[in-house]
């Protein structure tokens, strides 16, 4: 146990509502990650934050933006949902700088009506 | 841009026999790492390869990583029913200091 966990673990909303997904860490990690996961994609980076304040964009961050104020929490927004945007949202974590693996939270479903 | 490539993406097998998911990827890196998906959960780390020729084994899984070939293996011996999962491989490009890059999956099921 990684001590990851993401908040709402489901959600279902409608097309053009803003949906805010946590994920918060207790092992004081510097690297957080937002993936989404969709049946013949695999997983795919959507943003990254390598320190507070610090956030990078990964290969599908159309649509998406991100935020960290403090170590343990990164936030994923998605500021007017659309249906293409229901997937399966996992974060993860990564101490980096050496040969550590990254560890995955369990994940959120989210519907997008 | 790094690219890596699992086959096959499905894969059935029957109890008892022995087969290789293979992991190809696309520029120079020495580190590899395997994850499983159980249906329904998170993924689960599996093996952590940092070098040429790293192998590494767990029960009836072992991963082995020729850097110079770009490719990692992933063998199954005797499969038994508990191995049907998801299996990815996830390359890191730059040491620890960017995110990992995962391949499709691949998603193997054991029959009787």
């Amino acid at each position: 146990d990684a001590g990851i966990t993401q908040s709402p673990r489901h959600k279902v909303t409608e097309t053009g509502t803003p949906v805010t997904l946590r994920c918060h860490q207790t092992e004081n990690h510097r690297y957080m990650y937002w993936y989404r996961q969709d049946p013949g994609h695999g997983l795919r980076l959507i943003h990254y934050s390598y320190g507070v304040k610090d956030t990078d964009k990964g290969e599908v961050s159309d649509g998406y933006s991100v935020s960290r104020s403090k170590t343990e929490d990164f936030l994923l927004t998605l500021e007017s949902a659309t249906s293409s945007q229901t997937s399966v949202y996992f974060c993860a974590i990564r101490k980096g700088g050496g040969s550590d693996t990254q560890y995955f939270g369990p994940g959120t479903r989210l519907t997008v009506l | 841009e790094l690219k890596v490539e699992q086959n096959p993406l499905f894969l059935s097998m029957q109890e008892g026999k022995n087969y290789t998911i293979y992991c190809n990827y696309s520029t120079t890196s020495d580190r590899l790492y395997w994850y499983r998906q159980d249906p329904g959960k998170s993924l689960e780390s599996l093996f952590v390869l940092l070098s040429n020729g790293a192998v590494k084994q767990e029960g009836r899984l072992m991963a082995s990583l020729d850097t110079k070939a770009r490719l990692s293996t992933l063998h199954i011996t005797a499969a038994v029913h508990d191995l049907s999962a998801t299996y990815f491989c996830a390359v890191d490009q730059f040491s620890g200091n960017t995110p990992l890059v995962f391949g499709k999956g691949t998603r193997l099921s054991v029959i009787a």
